[in-house]
């Protein structure tokens, strides 16, 4: 069955650049139509999806936050990871990862159980 | 960009009473929607997909429908574990992107 993990740091400063890294199982990365999510949940707001990393090494960002994200890929070690530069408090939520449901479109139907990253001097 | 809108904001309804919760986009879409359910500390969970598809092991007392800009999700008869949050969600092809609305909070009353 697919499962997902995210890990990474719960606490970074203003300034400093978040890596978190997504693991998971029972699906291959490289398998085609294959898709992994970010989305994250300041506390107590609505949800707000980050970006999308492709089987074929694609990516898709949001519009608002693509000068800061970068997401990368590898299959090899079931992993996707999420590079945010210039983290700020406002950055402070939960932040998800999720498979995509089937092989086209942008639901999401497996996620992570969330990594909860505040943004504090 | 899109702007998904839900309302009401907080639905308070006893168990085994009918839930109708709106999503509105800011302009007519093409694309389908879906809606996902969050109870407190969890993660969301997919409950339909493409507007009125039901996703898999979700009860069919969930259902979906709408086009354009107005789209429902309807609980038929709500059990005690359906009082949760609850979340529109749009797919956009050009830019291709996500889009959430604000959610609606359903709880006991």
């Amino acid at each position: 069955q697919i499962s997902l993990k995210e890990s990474g740091p719960t606490l970074v400063k203003p300034t400093q650049t978040l890596t978190l890294t997504c693991t998971f199982s029972g699906f291959s990365l490289s398998t085609s139509g294959v898709a992994v999510g970010w989305i994250r949940q300041p506390p107590g707001k609505a949800l707000e999806w980050l970006g999308m990393i492709y089987w074929d090494d694609d990516k898709r960002y949001s519009q608002s936050l693509k000068t800061n994200l970068t997401i990368t890929g590898d299959s090899s070690k079931n992993q996707v990871v999420l590079i945010m530069t210039n983290m700020d408090p406002v950055d402070t939520a939960t932040y998800y990862c999720a498979h995509r449901l089937g092989n086209s479109g942008f639901y999401f139907d497996y996620w992570g159980q969330g990594v909860l990253v505040t943004v504090s001097s | 960009e899109i702007v998904l809108t839900q309302s009401p904001a907080t639905l308070s309804l006893s168990p085994g009473e009918r839930a109708t919760l709106s999503c509105r986009a800011s302009r007519s879409v093409s694309t389908a929607l879906a809606w996902y359910q969050q109870q407190p500390g969890q993660a969301p969970r997919l409950l339909i997909y493409d507007t009125s598809y039901r996703a898999t092991g979700i009860p069919a007392r969930f259902s979906g429908s709408g086009s354009g800009t107005d789209f429902t999700l309807t609980i038929s008869s709500l059990e005690p574990e359906d009082f949760a949050v609850y979340y529109c969600q749009l797919r956009t092809n050009w830019p291709p992107a996500v889009t959430f609305g604000g959610g609606t909070k359903v709880d006991i009353k």
